[in-house]
């Protein structure tokens, strides 16, 4: 089963538009993490964004948010303000803890694709 | 200087060949990964290793073997290079420490082609 899903392969925005990026996640883990990475076409993953499955508060980290709800799984980023440089792959992972191994892997999404125009 | 440097960032290799990708940090961080991401598919977990003597395989391990020379060093190798072995690698490190939430951070990748 699919354990990060992001449904939107494409976006096209307006510059200084605010965009939200879809991602849903399935875990029966209590515990788990949420993330958000951006690869530009350059090709390197930056992070931007974390989320706890614990924490009361949506995060925030200067024009980026994290829209978490919880009961409907979903941790949606949020870009206020977009500028040209947020032309990038966007990708959201969850870490959970592997049962077998005691361990805490990230699981990625397949990525959303966002053009910022002029 | 990067905090994670990964050499090369460009290879171009024949079927059959043995390859070794080389990933070093300076972040000090005692657990690092190795990922290859595929066009639509994401990044996808290889190997990772939580320290020096720590060695396990992630969900696509068939095909590559690693080794942990040092804290700051960890090389992923492909035995026998095969064309669907094709695909952008990526070095990750990440603290255990639970105030560092175990954030992964990532090089600047080598792309791979095996012809």
């Amino acid at each position: 089963a699919q354990k990060i899903t992001q449904t939107q392969p494409g976006m096209f925005v307006q510059e200084k538009e605010a965009v939200t990026l879809d991602c849903t996640y399935d875990t029966s883990d209590p515990s788990y993490g949420l993330f958000w990475y951006k690869q530009p076409s350059s090709g390197e993953m930056i992070f931007l964004i974390y989320q706890g499955s614990y924490d009361q508060q949506n995060a925030t980290e200067g024009r980026y948010s994290l829209n978490f709800q919880k009961a409907r799984k979903s941790a949606n980023l949020v870009i206020s303000a977009s500028q040209l440089g947020d032309s990038a792959m966007y990708f959201c992972a969850m870490r959970e803890r592997s049962i077998i191994q005691g361990a805490q892997k990230l699981v990625f999404g397949q990525g959303t694709r966002l053009t910022i125009n002029p | 200087d990067a905090d994670v440097t990964q050499t090369p960032r460009n290879r171009i290799t024949k079927t059959g060949k043995r390859i070794m990708l080389e990933c070093s940090q300076t972040k000090g961080h005692d657990r690092m990964y190795w990922y290859r991401q595929d066009p639509g598919l994401g990044l996808r977990l290889i190997y990772y290793s939580f320290d020096v003597k720590d060695i396990n395989k992630g969900e696509i391990s068939d095909g590559y073997s690693v080794s942990r020379q040092a804290q700051a060093k960890f090389s992923l190798s492909l035995e026998s290079a095969i064309p669907n072995q094709t695909a952008l690698y990526f070095c990750a490190t990440s603290d255990p420490n639970p105030v560092a939430k175990n954030i992964q951070y990532f090089g600047a990748g080598t792309r791979l082609s095996v012809l």
